[in-house]
């Protein structure tokens, strides 16, 4: 299994706080992605990385951050929680070389 | 841009028994890869089957395997002998190989029910 770590795992949070979540890789994958799962709209793309401080957005990147310092680690910041933002939060990683990605094992965010 | 349609929210199969699971997807593109994700309840996303746009022929990965046709981009999972383990969300997911970006775009989902 590709060494992926997500934390935390479950995360409960008040609406207008700030929430950090991290993806932690220990392959020395060039590409990482953050996506969320909601019922209906599958995985959709928040943002994602091609290589350390080069980061772009996703289809669904409003109310989104992150920062990319190290190629181990990619950080998901919500500035100010929202309801809208209670989801399931998968971080991902390729390398050019690989076709599939591989996934961690999520983060449940409930927002209230 | 591209997208991916999975059309069934829902499927139910008899243990045993056959089930083709449908993925349509947009592109201009020529060159490309698809791939089927399976979702158990423990929410871990598992790489079930892959395929190269460039490959005529249709992948397979034991009870599992593809019917691919590039110029309806069509690309339907067919599980064979289905088991009970095989009830899951299944993810249908599109990814461009002449970008230097590697963007993954899924469909949402099928959930699929395998009754014994």
């Amino acid at each position: 299994d590709a060494g992926i770590t997500q934390s935390p795992r479950h995360k409960v949070t008040e609406t207008g706080t700030p929430v950090t979540l991290r993806c932690h890789q220990t392959e020395n994958h060039r590409y990482m992605y953050w996506y969320r799962q909601d019922p209906g709209h599958g995985l959709r793309l928040i943002h994602y990385s091609y290589g350390v401080k080069d980061t772009d957005k996703g289809e669904v990147s409003d109310g989104y951050s992150v920062s990319r310092s190290k190629t181990e680690d990619f950080l998901l910041t919500l500035e100010s929680a929202t309801s809208s933002q209670t989801s399931v939060y998968f971080c991902a990683i390729t390398e050019q070389m690989n076709t599939e990605a591989f996934f961690g094992q999520g983060t449940r965010l409930t927002v209230v | 841009a591209q997208t991916v349609t999975q059309s069934q929210p829902e499927m139910s199969v008899q243990e045993a028994e056959t089930v083709t699971l449908s993925c349509t997807y947009d592109t201009s593109e020529s060159d490309y890869y698809l791939f089927w994700y399976k979702q158990p309840p423990s929410r871990q996303m598992i790489l079930v089957i892959r395929q190269e746009a460039y490959k005529q022929q249709n992948a397979t990965e034991n009870r599992f395997s593809v019917n691919f046709q590039k110029a309806a981009k069509s690309f339907s999972l067919k599980i064979s002998d289905s088991q009970l383990g095989d009830a899951a969300m299944y993810f249908c997911a599109y990814r461009s190989a002449s970008t230097g970006t590697y963007k993954y775009i899924f469909g949402t989902g099928t959930r699929l029910k395998v009754l014994a």
